[in-house]
């Protein structure tokens, strides 16, 4: 079981919009502003694609965006392209934990 | 352009110590922490633990009474050892450089070796 919760699977079709939610605590995610998110395609290494809740290192697209409200980080991809088909995690500061990450997201492109 | 290679056994026995390095190389070992996170196969991400360079260590609370991490900067390297392995243990193992600056704390992974997979078997 994962600390942070998210949905096991999204999907949508090229040029689309797609919504990833990571949901945890006020121990986690609710208390501080320190989410990042994490693309990993499958037999590779995770990518940084999000941190600090909704920032984006260099050379990651703006189509990839990051919030929260609450309990709940975001992360949003628009203009969806067959790249983009991945596993998405997110993972947070949580205090004497430390890091915890969630279960991660299968993105599919249709 | 910084690049982290991990190394070690790829075939460890049940009860004895999973030792891994971590190379840094194309950069600086210094003023980062480096983490190490694993991967079960099909499975999600596990943070284990971080040090930085000048020694200070944060561990996974429920790894914490079998890990060990430690640093050479001369060499360039990050090493975890992990004792009494059982099946459980068997992933790949990443590290992963974080950011540091005395101005504020960083929690995120910028840039990520390949891993390497080990297992734990007789």
């Amino acid at each position: 079981q994962s600390a942070l919760t998210q949905p096991p699977s999204a999907s949508g079709s090229p040029g689309q919009s797609v919504t990833i939610s990571c949901t945890g605590t006020n121990s986690d995610v609710g208390g501080y502003n320190y989410v990042s998110w994490y693309q990993q395609h499958p037999g590779r290494a995770p990518k940084l694609m999000i941190y600090d809740v909704s920032k984006r290192p260099s050379g990651v697209p703006d189509r990839f965006s990051g919030s929260k409200s609450g309990n709940t980080a975001s992360l949003t991809v628009s203009g969806l392209q067959a790249d983009d088909e991945a596993n998405y995690y997110c993972a947070s500061y949580a205090g004497v934990t430390f890091v915890v990450f969630g279960g991660g997201t299968k993105l599919t492109v249709l | 352009q910084v690049q982290l290679q991990e190394s070690g056994p790829g075939l460890v026995k049940p009860s004895e110590t999973l030792s891994l390095t971590c190379t840094v190389s194309g950069g600086s070992i210094s003023s980062f922490y480096w983490s190490w996170i694993r991967q079960p196969a099909g499975k999600g991400l596990e943070w284990i633990g971080r040090i930085y360079t000048s020694g200070t260590i944060h561990y996974n609370p429920s790894l914490k009474s079998r890990v060990t991490m430690s640093v050479d900067t001369s060499n360039k390297q990050a090493s975890l050892k992990l004792t009494s392995v059982t099946a459980a243990d068997t992933a790949v193992y990443y590290c992963a450089r974080v950011p540091a600056d005395p101005a504020r704390y960083f929690y995120y992974m910028d840039v990520w070796g390949k891993g390497t997979t080990v297992t734990v078997s007789s």
